[in-house]
């Protein structure tokens, strides 16, 4: 049973358009992320949610916008997808904010064209 | 504000020798420090942890790091390593609070050939 599942793995999609991913966790936790990894490999935080609620939220750009209707659930939405916006998008957990480590999910890799 | 620097973006090592990870960290507050690892097209996956206590950190696949406050060091290390280590490594560091989050270093790849 996976811990933090996130859909798709893959999503390839035009210049423009609106997508969405999805994350959901099993694992009872209160806290949920986003972070992107981009094309060197850094790792960067988005957004953080504790038991619902918006608690960080980094410098991105406002065509980014997470959604967590509960929290077991953290998704992300992103209008006009621009060709900067490819990366890969990791979801994670943890019990506590910025304590005792997260557990990721495997990505979503995404590709504008 | 919290920071973290690998020194090192890649190390290549024959297999069966040690390697040292190196990673150094920047905080106002006390700390918490994490090692991950990423292998290819995959997510992150927690090798060890230093959150209090023994400042030798035992972790997964025989890992271990050591937390040194006066060199505000964590460096990774293995004895023995195997082809299978091949991957990406990431220090990462986090302290308490609510708007707390996990910062990571830039990663260092750690190429292990026979």
């Amino acid at each position: 049973d996976t811990a933090v599942s996130q859909t798709p793995k893959y999503l390839v999609t035009q210049m423009g358009n609106d997508k969405s991913i999805k994350c959901e966790q099993n694992l009872g936790h209160d806290t949920m992320y986003w972070y992107k990894q981009d094309s060197k490999k850094f790792l960067k935080i988005m957004f953080s949610y504790n038991n619902k609620e918006l608690i960080i939220n980094e410098t991105v750009p406002n065509r980014f916008s997470p959604k967590s209707p509960d929290k077991a659930h953290l998704n992300l939405h992103i209008n006009s997808l621009e060709l900067g916006d490819s990366a890969v998008y990791f979801c994670a957990s943890s019990q506590a904010p910025g304590g005792d480590g997260y557990t990721f999910g495997s990505g979503t890799r995404l590709t504008v064209v | 504000a919290q920071s973290v620097t690998q020194l090192d973006s890649q190390v290549p090592v024959f297999e069966e020798a040690p390697v040292e990870l190196r990673c150094n960290y920047s905080s106002s507050v006390s700390v918490y420090l994490f090692w991950y690892v990423q292998y290819p097209n995959q997510g992150l996956q927690l090798l060890l942890k230093y959150l209090s206590g023994s400042t030798l950190v035992k972790g997964i696949n025989g890992f271990e790091a050591e937390f040194n406050k006066s060199q505000t060091s964590f460096h990774l290390r293995k004895p023995s390593v195997h082809i299978s280590d091949t991957a990406e490594y990431f220090c990462a560091v986090s302290h308490t609070g609510t708007a707390s989050k996990l910062t990571f270093g830039t990663g260092t790849r750690l190429q292990v050939t026979l």
